[in-house]
């Protein structure tokens, strides 16, 4: 079985500066979807950034970019030029396309991040 | 764009109840899961549902649990007896086909047991 694990519960960022969110997962199998998503008070699940196993260029979404170093199953996320908006509990998740397998998604405990003014 | 619906957005319920949890997929997508958030916890997988019948539960999916299809448009989970430990968040997504392609959640419906 999967697991995705993320090792720090809590972040804090100053606005506009960097911070970077860490992730690692344990998997036997060689294709596969890495996501991180962002759930605001909410709570409802928004996808910030996905990333395809098979894939070795590291996936961008605007402010949003991975460090995806699959020897090591790391997936990071880095949030450049940090926003009041960016506050939010964000979630690790890995998924397997499997034919075998029914995609489901297995999540990680999540990052409390917190954006400082 | 398309986006998956559920409704209702909260409910409350007695202890010992039965509830209904209902959602509207994105309409030609194929595959359809549940997952619960407890309150301060992560995402936990429940089912999933494909051509009309589970594909795979996890162990949190016992017998008061069920899903069902029951038109072309509506995927629902009933709770036959509500538990306050069942007090959740509790997300539909939906995925088009199997291989490479998006899983979309809904919003979620927060389900309070009292």
């Amino acid at each position: 079985a999967q697991t995705v694990t993320q090792s720090q519960p809590e972040m804090s960022v100053q606005e506009a500066e960097t911070v970077t969110l860490s992730c690692t997962y344990d998997t036997s199998e060689s294709d596969y979807y890495l996501f991180w998503y962002k759930q605001p008070p909410s709570r409802q699940m928004i996808l910030v950034i996905r990333q395809e196993a098979y894939k070795q260029q590291n996936a961008t979404e605007n402010r949003f970019s991975v460090n995806f170093q699959k020897a090591a199953k790391s997936f990071s996320l880095k949030i450049s030029d940090s926003q009041l908006g960016d506050a939010a509990m964000y979630f690790c998740a890995y998924r397997s396309p499997s034919n075998t397998n029914a995609g489901k998604s297995t999540f990680g405990d999540g990052t409390t991040l917190t954006v400082k003014p | 764009e398309p986006e998956v619906t559920q409704t209702p957005s909260h409910q409350v319920t007695q202890m010992g109840q039965e509830v209904i949890l209902r959602c509207v997929p994105i309409s030609n997508h194929l595959y359809f899961y549940w997952y619960r958030q407890i309150l301060g916890q992560k995402v936990e997988f429940l089912v999933s549902f494909y051509n009309n019948e589970i594909s795979e539960k996890s162990e949190i999916f016992d017998d008061q649990f069920s899903v069902e299809r029951p038109d072309g448009s509506n995927f629902t989970l009933k709770i036959r007896s509500t538990k306050l430990e069942d007090s959740a968040m509790y997300f539909c997504a939906s995925r088009v086909d199997r291989g490479y392609y998006e899983q979309y959640f809904g919003p979620g419906t927060r389900l309070t047991v009292t």
